[in-house]
């Protein structure tokens, strides 16, 4: 059974539109994280939460915003969406938000493309 | 700029050989580093990390260098096999702050 479910798979979406990106983790983990990996651009750190508590945000724009309503739930709110937010998104979890068990557990990723 | 540099796009190896991989960085403050695997249209699965305090760490056929001095980490993958083709990313990373650096990755060829 997969351990962290990100849904939905793919998803397209017009210009200025709204989306939720869903973050789900079953892994009993206390952190959780969002990456984005656009064409040909490394994977990149978005958001960190640790029991449900922003804990750093390396996004410029405020139309991202993370959304937390259980420990082991992280979705991502994207509004007025541009074609330069089309990227995988990925959903990332740790045990713990310090290094003494630092190893991030990665979902299987959004692919959004906005036209 | 880029905090974590791949600087090879690509390698291809021989069945049996060994699979050296680089990685440069460039914040001192890091003290954690990683190599993740990476298939096509998948997410990274963690490989093997090392904290600053050694550097050197064996698992299996793995084996991480740390290089603090230079700032370069390596990924050393010996008798290498078909199954170990794909897309290899590095990442480190400040204990203080939880946050890991990518570098842009290194698609490992392993030819029979």
């Amino acid at each position: 059974d997969p351990k962290i479910i990100q849904k939905p798979k793919y998803l397209v979406a017009v210009t200025g539109s709204e989306k939720i990106l869903i973050c789900e983790q079953y892994l009993g983990h206390n952190a959780m994280y969002w990456y984005r990996q656009s064409a040909k651009k490394p994977l990149e750190f978005m958001f960190s939460y640790s029991y449900q508590k922003l804990m750093d945000n390396q996004t410029a724009s405020s139309r991202f915003q993370p959304q937390s309503s259980k420990k082991n739930h992280l979705d991502l709110q994207i509004t007025a969406l541009k074609p330069d937010d089309s990227a995988t998104y990925f959903c990332a979890s740790s045990q713990d938000w310090d290094w003494g068990d630092a190893e991030q557990f990665f979902g299987p990723g959004t692919r959004l493309t906005v036209l | 700029g880029q905090q974590v540099k791949q600087s090879s796009p690509s390698l291809t190896v021989q069945e049996g050989g060994i699979s050296i991989l680089n990685c440069d960085y460039e914040n001192d403050m890091f003290d954690y580093f990683a190599w993740y695997k990476k298939y096509p249209d998948n997410s990274p699965t963690l490989l093997i990390s090392v904290r600053s305090n050694v550097d050197k760490r064996e698992d299996g056929r793995l084996t991480v260098f740390l290089n603090k001095s230079g700032k370069h980490f390596s990924l050393h993958i010996t008798a290498s096999q078909p199954e170990d083709t794909a897309v290899y990313l590095c990442a480190a990373g400040d204990a203080n702050y939880n946050v890991l650096y990518f570098g842009s990755g290194t698609k490992l060829t392993v030819e029979p």
